[in-house]
């Protein structure tokens, strides 16, 4: 296992267009949680799964974000009608999710908006 | 609610002094604190956490409840040091999700 893997690594695309990045985890991890990053910023928390059940969602997750699990492996986030406001790091992290495991994060899809 | 604070964006010190990398949070209850690190070019990894009690590449960090604090720590500083370093927060009631700090770049010159 190498590890959690995000898809694509980089994407540019123009302002109003739709997006979607996957994420898969770590086999045997439960967890899933998506984190956005811009520059000079920690990792802001966005949504995460257990299995397929998206448990929280942060406030900064506008209606324009959708994120599903659909049979609790990979994930994929959404964004439609991109702004520029939406280019950021895109980080996505699994955990066993017996308690406060440590996280295991992916290395992100960086999203560009024009 | 929950906040963490990293107030050094950069920090910059020689080979061999010693580093302290502040972080400090506000939680009124009982946090697990961990210290998240980044080398160039590598993904985000755990360093170590506070509940494990462990040194890591010389790396200490103790939860000091009182002054709400977490301060990373080293004695020695060495040249791969070299990253940026994340403070985060999780309680266990919120799903294992982390809180993160705005990030400190540790520089460590020659």
């Amino acid at each position: 296992d190498t590890g959690v893997s995000q898809d694509p690594r980089h994407k540019i695309t123009k302002r109003g267009q739709n997006v979607t990045f996957r994420c898969d985890p770590i086999s045997e991890h439960n967890r899933l949680y998506w984190y956005r990053q811009t520059l000079g910023q920690g990792p802001e928390f966005l949504t995460y799964f257990q299995n397929e059940a998206q448990l929280e969602k942060s406030r900064l997750l506008s209606d324009r974000f959708s994120a599903e699990r659909p049979k609790g492996s990979f994930s994929t986030l959404e964004i439609q009608r991109t702004e520029q406001g939406d280019s950021a790091m895109y980080l996505c992290a699994s955990s066993l999710g017996q308690g406060l495991e440590k996280l295991f994060f992916g290395s992100g899809t960086q999203l560009s908006v024009l | 609610a929950q906040r963490v604070t990293q107030p050094e964006k950069l920090l910059s010190v020689f080979k061999g002094a010693p580093v302290e990398l502040k972080c400090n949070y506000s939680y009124s209850g009982s946090p697990e604190l961990f210290w998240y690190v980044q080398y160039s070019r590598q993904r985000l990894q755990l360093l170590l956490r506070h509940i494990s009690r462990e040194s890591i590449k010389g790396f200490t960090a103790d939860l000091n409840k009182g002054e709400t604090s977490f301060h990373l720590k080293k004695p020695f500083a060495q040249e791969e040091d070299s990253a940026m370093y994340y403070c985060a927060l999780s309680t266990y009631n919120q799903g294992g999700k982390l809180i993160f700090g705005q990030g400190t770049e540790l520089s460590v010159k020659p």
